[in-house]
């Protein structure tokens, strides 16, 4: 079984501030994380992916985020929030295999994070 | 254009009728899964299509809803007797195997009145 946990279901930070959203998992098997950002009234774009790599994973836009095993964190990191990340980023974990071996890959979503960015 | 097109992207139907969606993903995505985002919530899995075969069911699948993929490429989720807990953002997200991560749809939104 795979689950998420956002810590934070609101963030508010002023432009130019760091960002720091936070993400706890939990997984039977070596997880692939990812974090995707939905913006009002669009789709879900992926910001960056974990799949067994660097623990310090880049994304676009200047996003990061650390896979840290011993935490079971995938806190998502930016050093200067800009008035267009505010938006809902959802943390996710997949499985690389469910019972019985077969690879799914289906997709478990956390609650979501709304970041909210103040001139 | 993201590589998934779904099709409509707004419904609005009462109560009792039957809707069907639609998602096309390009040729190379052979995975193709289904997802329902209701309002301040994460997308929660429905089911998922290896090419044309449906490999697994979310218990969230009741038996009013089928999906299929005759051909291994677009894929339909029709829901019969819709009710007004139906609502939600439906989302289609496809990739292929072997690559992590996958391309998500713009969705169709459902509302039953």
């Amino acid at each position: 079984a795979q689950s998420v946990t956002q810590l934070d279901s609101h963030v508010s930070v002023s432009e130019g501030t760091p960002v720091l959203l936070r993400c706890n998992y939990s997984s039977s098997y070596s997880p692939s994380l990812f974090w995707y950002v939905q913006h009002p009234n669009k789709g879900l774009q992926l910001l960056l992916k974990y799949t067994s790599a660097a623990t310090l994973v880049k994304g676009i836009n200047g996003f990061e985020a650390e896979f840290k095993k011993s935490e079971t964190s995938f806190h998502l990191t930016k050093p200067s929030a800009h008035m267009s990340d505010a938006a809902e980023y959802f943390c996710v974990v997949s499985d690389l295999k469910a019972a019985g071996g077969t690879s799914y890959g289906k997709l478990t979503f956390g609650q979501g994070t709304i970041l909210t960015v103040h001139p | 254009d993201t590589g998934v097109s779904q099709n409509p992207r707004h419904k609005i139907t009462k109560r009792g009728q039957n809707v069907t969606f639609r998602c096309d993903p390009i040729s190379e995505h052979n995975r193709l899964y289904w997802y329902r985002q209701t309002l301040g919530q994460g997308p929660e899995f429905l089911t998922y299509f290896q090419n044309e075969a449906q490999l697994e069911k979310s218990r969230l699948l009741s038996d009013r809803f089928s999906a299929e993929r005759p051909k291994g490429s677009f894929s339909t989720l029709e829901i019969q007797r819709t009710e007004q807990g139906d609502s939600a953002m439906y989302l289609c997200a496809a990739g292929r195997t072997g690559v992590y991560g996958y391309t998500f749809g713009s969705g169709t939104r459902l509302t039953v009145v």
